[in-house]
């Protein structure tokens, strides 16, 4: 079954204390991408990789680190996590069109 | 001004009822346009692609006006099941990457 995997689901974490949420997709994208919403603010892009060791800011970079080492994986950084990143996060991938698959959500709260 | 605008609802319609929608996008150098639908606490997906002729699909249908640069999604004999949150998308180049998402207009169907 084609999907994009995101772990974990739910994380209540403290600041400061560095975390990583994983993306993995088996579709064989070369685009990968991942979003934070809020509420009144919608879906913004925080970062996205066209490809293999290729990643570029989005819109609301600041605060993560991404990296893409594989094809499948887009793994997102915090670093060092503040409240003001407690959020939704999605990771989609796509083909290059404007369709983007999006994994379940993973739901950060940052204390 | 938002890059792209939509009125965020909630639309409350009876079953059986036509909605429309609309989405205003501030860059005339848009290229592609899509419709998402979000359910609750889910990731959002695809519902369908707005051409330039417009296009239809089933009780949907899509429509884009260049001129005065917005899209609209009509939904006819609105079901239960249309009750989400709809997503407009705006690409600005040729890939993916600069893909723009609307705040979102809930719909809420009722009996």
């Amino acid at each position: 079954e084609a999907q994009v995997t995101q772990n974990p689901r739910y994380l209540i974490t403290v600041t400061g204390k560095k975390l990583t949420v994983t993306c993995s997709q088996n579709m064989n994208h070369e685009y990968m991408s991942w979003y934070r919403q809020d509420p009144g603010l919608g879906l913004r892009q925080i970062y996205y990789s066209m490809n293999v060791e290729v990643t570029d800011k989005g819109d609301v970079p600041e605060g993560y680190k991404v990296s893409r080492k594989e094809k499948r994986n887009f793994p997102l950084i915090l670093e060092s996590p503040s409240p003001n990143q407690t959020s939704l996060y999605f990771c989609a991938s796509s083909k290059g069109t404007g369709e983007l698959f999006f994994g379940e959500g993973s739901r950060l709260t940052v204390l | 001004r938002k890059e792209v605008e939509q009125d965020p609802g909630p639309f409350n319609v009876p079953e059986g009822a036509t909605v429309a929608f609309n989405c205003t996008y501030s860059n005339s150098a848009s290229q592609s346009f899509f419709w998402y639908r979000q359910d609750c606490r889910k990731e959002p997906k695809l519902l369908m692609s707005v051409y330039s002729s417009g296009n239809e699909d089933g009780r949907f249908t899509a429509q884009l006006n260049r001129a005065s640069q917005y899209i609209s999604l009509l939904i006819r004999d609105s079901k239960l099941s249309d009750s989400a949150t709809y997503l407009c998308v705006v690409i600005n180049t040729g890939t993916a990457s600069k893909l723009t998402f609307g705040t979102g207009t809930r719909l809420q169907v009722t009996l």
